[in-house]
């Protein structure tokens, strides 16, 4: 099955500073990449995804790059706030078959961002 | 925007009790998970809920623990049975709803487990 690693598991910035959080994974089939925000004591929250047909997807500070051949993909923040403090998880899933929408997530990046 | 809840939000319950735990959406989705999140930890696929057939469960889940039930396209429940302390963890639905052609996911709030 699917293996979804992340790095780094934690994550310091100074307010302003950029962030980069990264993902790989093990299965060439996978083709859909989403990334979820966690605050403390709430759910996940859907904040950007990607699927493989694009290499890279941007929202306002956020974008979220990928690279099949590699099969790694990143989620990047720029100008960080102290309200993106939060536990940051990539997942990765196929959007077709049997494991349709089984989403599969890496370890999760503690991000804090210093005012 | 849809909404999704579970309920309970939060139980303390006995070694070798069961609890069933519901996840209601208010419109119609194609798709609902069941998802297990241990203290401090990422999130792990516990089962598929489909709708009117029994649930498709993922390697280290059976269904004689982690019953689940999908009567109609917005409504499941999933029962932790004969529970232990290590049953302790944030259990999560999430759904795809049926007018997103985009497969995103969206998660309840989850029931917060304890087991003593």
């Amino acid at each position: 099955g699917e293996n979804v690693e992340q790095h780094p598991s934690t994550l310091s910035v100074q307010e302003g500073d950029s962030a980069v959080i990264k993902c790989t994974y093990s299965d060439s089939a996978s083709n859909y990449f989403p990334w979820y925000k966690q605050e403390l004591g709430k759910r996940p929250q859907l904040i950007i995804d990607i699927r493989s047909n694009v290499g890279e997807k941007k929202d306002q500070r956020i974008a979220v790059t990928l690279n099949k051949t590699a099969k790694h993909f990143s989620l990047h923040i720029t100008e960080t706030q102290p309200e993106d403090s939060a536990v940051y998880f990539c997942a990765a899933s196929l959007t077709s078959g049997t494991s349709y929408g089984k989403l599969t997530f890496g370890q999760g990046t503690i991000l804090t961002v210093h005012p | 925007s849809a909404v999704i809840s579970q309920k309970p939000s939060r139980d303390i319950c006995q070694r070798g009790t069961s609890l069933t735990i519901q996840c209601q959406v208010d419109s119609q989705v194609t798709m609902m998970f069941w998802y297990r999140q241990q203290p401090g930890q990422s999130l792990t696929l516990i089962a598929t809920a489909n709708q009117g057939s029994e649930a498709t469960y993922e390697s280290g889940f059976v269904i004689d623990k982690f019953p689940i039930s999908r009567p109609n396209l917005t409504f499941s429940t999933l029962t932790v049975s004969n529970m232990s302390p290590e049953d302790s963890s944030i259990y999560l639905c999430s759904v795809e709803f049926w007018e997103s052609s985009y497969n995103e996911q969206f998660f309840g709030p989850g029931t917060r487990l304890t087991v003593l």
